[in-house]
C-alpha cells in the first residue's frame, strides 16, 4: 500500500520568513492534493498537482510535483499569521481514483 | 451553495450505543467518502461510494456501515460504538474521474465523536 511521509512534522517560523513542507510517497503519485486545516475546522483545498514537474501558485503558496512524481513540496513566501495551521498532503493511489491516502500532517506555527 | 454538510458537529456516545453521522452534498457529485482523523495518523479512508447504490470498503471499515440511496446523501452508521472509534470524521465528495482528471475533492467541516 502507498504511504506518504510529511516533513517536518512540526514547524515554527518567524512572521515574514519563507518555509517549505515536503511530502514523499513510497509509490508513484497519480495526483497530489494539498489541504490546510485549522483546529476544529474542516480541510480547505489549496492545490492539486497531476503532472510530473507541475507547479501551481496561489497567493503566497507554491506547490510543486517532482519529475519522478514521488515527492511534492509546498513553499510559503513571507509567512503571515493567517498561514498557521496543519498542512496535509493527500495522494491519489490509483490512476483515476477519487480517494486519497494522506500524510500525517505538518503543524505550522507563525510567531509574530 | 452549501458544499459538503456534516451533522452533528459534536457527539458523545456511550459504549455499545449506535448512531448515524449524516453527510449531504449539493454539488451533484458522484463520488463520496468517509475518513477518520486520529492524532499523528492523518486521515484514513473508511468507506466510499462511486454513485447511488454503490459502496465499497476503504482502509478501516470495521465497525462502520454505509449506504447510498441518493446522490446527495452518504450516512455513516456506527452499529455498536467502541472507545476506539473516538475520532474526528470527515466526509468528502467530488465528481467522478470519468468527467476528466484534476477534480477537486471537497471536505466537510468534520464531526467530533467521543465514545466513553
Amino acid at each position: 500500500s502507498q504511504e506518504l511521509e510529511q516533513s517536518p512534522q512540526s514547524l515554527i517560523v518567524q512572521e515574514g520568513k519563507n518555509l517549505t513542507i515536503n511530502c514523499t510517497s513510497s509509490k508513484t503519485l497519480y495526483g497530489l492534493y494539498w489541504y490546510k486545516q485549522k483546529y476544529g475546522e474542516g480541510l480547505i483545498f489549496l492545490m492539486m498537482l497531476q503532472k510530473g514537474g507541475e507547479e501551481k501558485s496561489h497567493e503566497k503558496i507554491t506547490a510543486k510535483l517532482d519529475e519522478k512524481k514521488q515527492q511534492s513540496s509546498l513553499h510559503i513566501t513571507a509567512s503571515q499569521p493567517s498561514h498557521a495551521g496543519i498542512y496535509l498532503c493527500g495522494a491519489v493511489p490509483i490512476q483515476g481514483a477519487q480517494k486519497l491516502v494522506f500524510g500525517q500532517g505538518t503543524r505550522l506555527t507563525i510567531n509574530p | 451553495n452549501a458544499g459538503v454538510t456534516q451533522t452533528p458537529k459534536f457527539q458523545v456516545l456511550k459504549t455499545g450505543q449506535s448512531m448515524t453521522l449524516q453527510c449531504a452534498q449539493d454539488m451533484n457529485h458522484e463520488y463520496m467518502s468517509w475518513y477518520r482523523q486520529d492524532p499523528g495518523m492523518g486521515l484514513r479512508l473508511i468507506h466510499y461510494s462511486v454513485g447511488a447504490g454503490i459502496t465499497d470498503q476503504g482502509e478501516v471499515p470495521n465497525g462502520y456501515n454505509v449506504s447510498r440511496s441518493t446522490t446527495e446523501d452518504f450516512p455513516l452508521r456506527l452499529l455498536s460504538a467502541a472507545p476506539s472509534q473516538t475520532s474526528v470524521y470527515f466526509c468528502a465528495s467530488s465528481y467522478s474521474s470519468f468527467r476528466g482528471g484534476g477534480n477537486t475533492i471537497y471536505f466537510g467541516e468534520g464531526s467530533w465523536l467521543t465514545v466513553v
